[in-house]
């Protein structure tokens, strides 16, 4: 069936860096752009970026801008978040979630906690 | 990129219906009629109910009842569900696309089924 499983999210100090990852199965990952989606503790969800299906194209929010980076890789049908710069806003749950057509998010991860704290 | 407004709380009875409401600015709601709502759970992940509100047709993933239904009128989108059920509490998010492959979504409306 159609999964995405995110992991690498963790507790990280202000200024540091941290990569998600996100696994995708039963679907053709070639065919699909891939969005991050974060939502803060208590709080609404936010979009973070998009990467198009073959990775020639980039965009994102920004309060991520300059300081996250998307990334994928197509023979390993994964998705990357690098974060750099972290600071305490960047504290929420990042989903990976699959691009559909007509610019929604058909299928979403589990997510992934990331934690900004000294 | 700000977020769109909703209600932050709505609540009908068993069987009413609901209507909640989604507002931008001319250059995401009101250019695009890319607007989705998702579903969401205490605890659970987002799940999408309606995507693209142009035509006046309703367009839902398979498996969302046709109780859900949505339009959008300039700068206001909608999302009406109809016959509520318990299952229907959780919250609400739209979400627009808004011009050069960014998106933004709505603050998020909690509905209580009474």
């Amino acid at each position: 069936q159609v999964q995405l499983v995110e992991s690498g999210g963790g507790v990280v100090q202000p200024g540091r860096s941290l990569r998600l990852s996100c696994a995708v199965s039963g679907f053709n990952f070639n065919n699909y752009g891939m969005q991050w989606v974060r939502q803060g503790p208590g709080k609404g969800l936010e979009w973070v970026a998009v990467i198009w299906y073959d990775g020639s194209k980039k965009f994102y929010a920004d309060s991520v801008k300059g300081r996250f980076t998307i990334s994928r890789d197509n023979s390993k049908n994964m998705v990357y978040l690098e974060m750099n710069s972290l600071r305490a806003e960047d504290t929420a749950v990042y989903y990976c979630a699959r691009d559909y057509p007509n610019n929604a998010m058909d299928v979403w991860g589990q997510g992934t906690t990331v934690t900004v704290s000294s | 990129q700000s977020a769109l407004t909703q209600p932050r709380s709505m609540s009908g009875s068993p069987g009413q219906s609901v209507t909640i409401s989604c507002t931008g600015i001319r250059s995401d709601v009101g250019k695009y009629n890319y607007v989705s709502w998702y579903q969401q759970h205490p605890g659970k992940v987002p799940r999408l109910m309606i995507y693209d509100v142009s035509s006046g047709v309703t367009k839902r993933p398979s498996g969302v009842p046709e109780r859900f239904s949505a339009s959008k009128s300039d700068n206001t989108a909608s999302l009406t569900i109809s016959g509520l059920q318990a299952d229907d509490e959780a919250d609400y998010y739209c979400c627009s696309y808004a011009g050069a492959y960014t998106w933004v979504f709505g603050g998020g409306t909690r509905l209580t089924v009474l």
